[in-house]
């Protein structure tokens, strides 16, 4: 059983450009959960997505931050017009159905705006 | 709101001293307790877990154990191995609905020989 994947591991964007980051949960995972690690810190909760529906956003900016799981294919967060604070690293994690499952995370996308 | 504090670290030990780090947290209710290792360059891995007041969880020599008087999961290990160096995170979950993990903001180990 693959672990939660994450792609691409590693992306350099300059300001103003768009950062797409996939997720893709393990089988039989059906709830995607996003955390962002800055530099030293915690992680810290984005969002939380199930099959075609967001259930928590409360720890997404408000603005050029935006998250989707589609029915088909994998978890994508987007982030537009990316600035030097969007550099951290992005981390999906993936749960079964039931409330309160262990979450298991994947490597992470590390993202650099220049 | 719910708060996970570790202990500051960087903590340097030599190889095979006895490892504490520890954790307290600050919950309206009964979460899970958990435990989660990042090496260097990689993602979380799951340590180890606690679901209720007094379970112990154990994995590759750590343990900790959920006290929930002291409202604390202090993480042990007897004999730590250079291989151990990474940065602990420890973290609650509630099982009611609120499925965001509350992690602390991670201890680093660093194991010499």
């Amino acid at each position: 059983n693959a672990g939660v994947m994450q792609n691409p591991r590693h992306l350099v964007r300059r300001r103003g450009q768009e950062a797409r980051l996939r997720c893709s949960p393990m089988k039989g995972h059906s709830h995607v959960y996003w955390y962002r690690q800055l530099p030293e810190e915690g992680l810290k909760f984005m969002v939380y997505l199930q099959k075609e529906n967001i259930i928590d956003e409360s720890g997404m900016p408000k603005e050029r931050f935006s998250a989707e799981f589609p029915k088909e294919g994998p978890s994508i967060l987007r982030i537009q017009q990316v600035v030097r604070g969007d550099s951290a690293a992005y981390f999906c994690a993936s749960s079964p159905p039931s409330e309160g499952e262990t979450q298991y995370f994947g490597p992470g996308t590390r993202l650099l705006v220049l | 709101g719910d708060s996970v504090t570790q202990m500051e670290g960087p903590v340097t030990l030599s190889e095979e001293a006895f490892l504490t780090i520890n954790c307290t947290y600050t919950a309206t209710g009964y979460p899970s307790l958990f435990w989660y290792v990042q090496y260097p360059g990689e993602g979380l891995q799951l340590l180890l877990k606690a679901t209720k007041a007094d379970d112990k969880g154990s994995n590759k020599g750590f343990e900790a154990t959920y006290r929930k008087e002291t409202t604390s999961f202090h993480l042990e290990k007897g004999s730590v191995q250079v291989s151990d160096s990474a940065v602990y995170f420890c973290a609650l979950l509630y099982s009611g609905g609120y499925q965001k993990v509350t992690f602390g903001t991670g201890t680093k180990l660093q194991v010499i020989p």
